[in-house]
């Protein structure tokens, strides 16, 4: 059963413009979401984060949304370079110590 | 310094083997993690510890023996293993609060044999 859901499994987006990576999620009472990317053979690199009382938190290139009515967040790369290519993952600590990790999204951001 | 070191990055070891996986963190954090990740697959959670005491087992098996002899030090005892474990394992430190950002390490890319 999984509770956060990336339904792209892959995206692919010339430099310059805007990556739009997209997640869901199933249990309203979430509250705490982030994102982290990751680089084969590596461990995921946290990038932004956002909490329920919010909805847009920005960070330099990343700026994540969140709409909780419809249980759906985004995470935004603008401009999007070479070296963000790798692979993105959701994430909520499901008011707990527990990360719960999306199925992942592999970005790859054509020079 | 938002560091978790891991030894070693690469294991392989034979099913009859006893190895250890280390994990170090110096940013004060006293929660601490261990994931397992396969291939083309979200990390998954196997232990957390708060304050140096286990307070999550995802119903990992026996054969994986977790340790956390200090605030620093996040150690995963493995004996007995099955092929079907190699896999990624990433060690993880947070602050002991909820709703906040937690650090990986490169992780410790295990094979079994």
């Amino acid at each position: 059963d999984q509770q956060v859901k990336q339904n792209s499994p892959s995206l692919s987006v010339q430099e310059g413009r805007i990556s739009i990576l997209n997640c869901d999620y199933t249990n309203s009472m979430f509250d705490y979401f982030l994102w982290y990317k990751k680089y084969p053979a590596e461990g995921p690199t946290f990038l932004i984060s956002i909490s329920s009382i919010k909805d847009k938190n920005e960070d330099g290139r990343f700026t994540v949304f969140l709409n909780k009515s419809a249980k759906h967040l985004s995470l935004h790369i603008v401009p999007s370079q070479p070296g963000d290519s790798a692979v993105y993952f959701c994430a909520t600590t499901s008011g707990t110590y527990k990360y719960i990790f999306g199925t992942g999204t592999r970005l790859k951001v054509l020079a | 310094d938002t560091e978790v070191t891991q030894t070693p990055k690469h294991l392989v070891m034979g099913m009859t083997n006893k190895k250890s996986l280390k994990c170090e963190q110096h940013m004060g954090h006293r929660a601490m993690y261990w994931y397992k990740q396969k291939a083309k697959k979200p990390p998954e959670l196997m232990f957390v510890y708060s304050y140096e005491k286990l307070s999550i087992n995802e119903s990992v098996p026996s054969r994986f023996s977790p340790e956390c002899p200090n605030s620093s030090l996040l150690n995963l005892h493995l004996h007995a293993l099955q092929p079907e474990d190699s896999a990624l394992y990433l060690c993880a430190s947070s602050r002991p609060i909820l709703n906040t950002e937690a650090f990986f390490g490169q992780g410790t890319r295990l094979t079994v044999v």
